[in-house]
């Protein structure tokens, strides 16, 4: 059974604390995904990896960053948390044309 | 840039046809669709391709006008477990392998 597993289901920080979220994959899976979800306004991409080492901005990349120093791993980080990062964040990764999705991290900046 | 969903919200009984449509102003080469229902991660369900293949393994249909840049999905007879909120999607590995791209999603309520 394909699996992408986030660390965290429920996360609660300080504004300004480094925050890191993480993501695993045990498909083999190349392409892998951060995604932001909010009411109404779907899923955003915030980064994207086709390749070990390599990382892409998405469409939302302003106050993060990400690290992907092995091909399983896909790292989100806040380098410095605010309250308008609070928000659901999922990570994916595909093979061929269906991506599968981690079960998302809730993540509140207090 | 977001393909471009509606509706935002139907309510059907169970039993009823619905039709969520997805246009993107970019020249579509697939369209990928997604389920995500309350509390889970969305749900692969089936991708349309350029040329009128179809993947998916869903008893769900969905049709994909090229010239239109648009897509639909058909859900015939709704179920109770049809209710979720649908994604479109552009982009992806037969679009020059683009990262994929959601629309905001359309939430779909079948009440018995």
């Amino acid at each position: 059974d394909v699996k992408v597993t986030q660390s965290s289901r429920y996360l609660v920080k300080r504004t300004g604390e480094k925050v890191f979220l993480e993501c695993v994959q045990d498909m083999d899976h190349e392409n892998m995904f951060w995604y932001r979800q909010d009411p109404g306004l779907g899923l955003r991409l915030i980064y994207f990896s086709y390749d070990v080492k390599m990382k892409e901005k998405g469409d939302i990349p302003e106050g993060y960053s990400v690290s992907r120093e092995k091909k399983e791993r896909f790292s989100l980080i806040l380098e410095s948390a605010s309250t308008n990062q609070t928000s659901m964040y999922l990570c994916a990764s595909d093979r061929g044309p269906e991506a599968f999705f981690g079960q998302g991290t809730r993540l509140t900046v207090v | 840039q977001q393909p471009v969903q509606s509706p935002q919200a139907v309510i059907l009984r169970e039993g009823e046809d619905a039709v969520i449509n997805c246009s993107s102003s970019k020249a579509l080469y697939s369209v990928h669709w997604y389920r995500q229902k309350h509390g889970e991660a969305p749900v692969f369900l089936m991708i349309l391709l350029k040329g009128g293949e179809q993947k998916g393994h869903e008893k769900i249909s969905a049709s994909f006008n090229e010239k239109k840049q648009q897509s639909s999905l058909y859900l015939t007879a709704s179920q109770l477990s049809y209710s979720g909120t649908y994604f479109c999607g552009t982009g992806g590995r037969y679009s020059g392998n683009t990262p994929l791209v959601f629309g905001k999603g359309t939430r779909l309520s079948v009440i018995a």
